[in-house]
């Protein structure tokens, strides 16, 4: 079966400060996709990156990036020097092949408080 | 407008209530979802629908019924619910229905059932 765990319910930090939040997946596919989704007040859902089970090279957007390792079945985010708009709830979420209905399991989320 | 527009942004209703929230996309995507997000809840998965076809039906009560007449639109039909219903009601969408796509979501609706 799917699933996704986020184990830190809510993190607190300091602006400037590095931050890295967890996402432990389980699936039996070969074939999935990992997904990390930002969710400001607002509410809207902001796709942050998209990783395919075959590429495990970790990647950098700027002040973003991630690890993704299979040996472990985690795909951790890390935010670089925190800024107070960085303050959302964000998601890990995972996807099966291809061939299967686009159906999204979601973490349940952190929510990350950046202070000024 | 771009992206994926959701009205209304709030909506409050009493149980025997009927309404409708609407989805639309402006994206030219094929595939349109309907989710729920509760207090404390991972987000939950309630309809599918790819080329104007349900695809999936999460054990969804009664009381809500979807409707996608295109597949830029996207209704959800609301009517005698119950005080737990009350959540923040997401519609989002994708290029295809195809595991590998990313899925686009609108700002919500707020719903308080009273």
């Amino acid at each position: 079966a799917q699933k996704v765990t986020q184990a830190q319910t809510e993190i607190s930090v300091v602006e400037k400060e590095d931050v890295t939040l967890d996402c432990v997946y389980e699936t039996r596919d070969t074939t999935y996709y990992l997904f990390w989704y930002k969710q400001p007040p607002s509410g809207e859902l902001v796709f942050l990156i998209r990783r395919n089970s075959f590429d495990e090279q970790n990647e950098i957007s700027g002040r973003y990036s991630w690890n993704f390792q299979k040996s472990t079945s985690s795909f951790n985010f890390t935010i670089t020097a925190s800024q107070v708009v960085d303050s959302a709830v964000y998601f890990c979420a995972l996807s099966g092949p291809v061939y299967n209905f686009n159906k999204f399991y979601f973490g349940s989320g952190t929510k990350l408080n950046v202070k000024p | 407008e771009t992206g994926v527009t959701q009205t209304p942004r709030h909506l409050v209703m009493g149980m025997t209530n009927k309404k409708s929230l609407k989805c639309e996309q402006h994206l030219g995507h094929n595939a349109m979802y309907w989710y729920k997000q509760s207090a404390k809840k991972p987000l939950e998965l309630m309809f599918v629908y790819s080329l104007e076809e349900r695809v999936e039906n999460n054990s969804v009560p009664s009381r809500f019924s979807p409707e996608c007449p295109n597949s830029s639109h996207l209704f959800l039909h609301l009517h005698t619910l119950q005080p737990e219903d009350s959540a923040l009601y997401l519609c989002a969408s994708s290029p295809t229905s195809g595991g590998a796509d990313e899925q686009f979501f609108g700002p919500g609706t707020r719903l308080t059932v009273l």
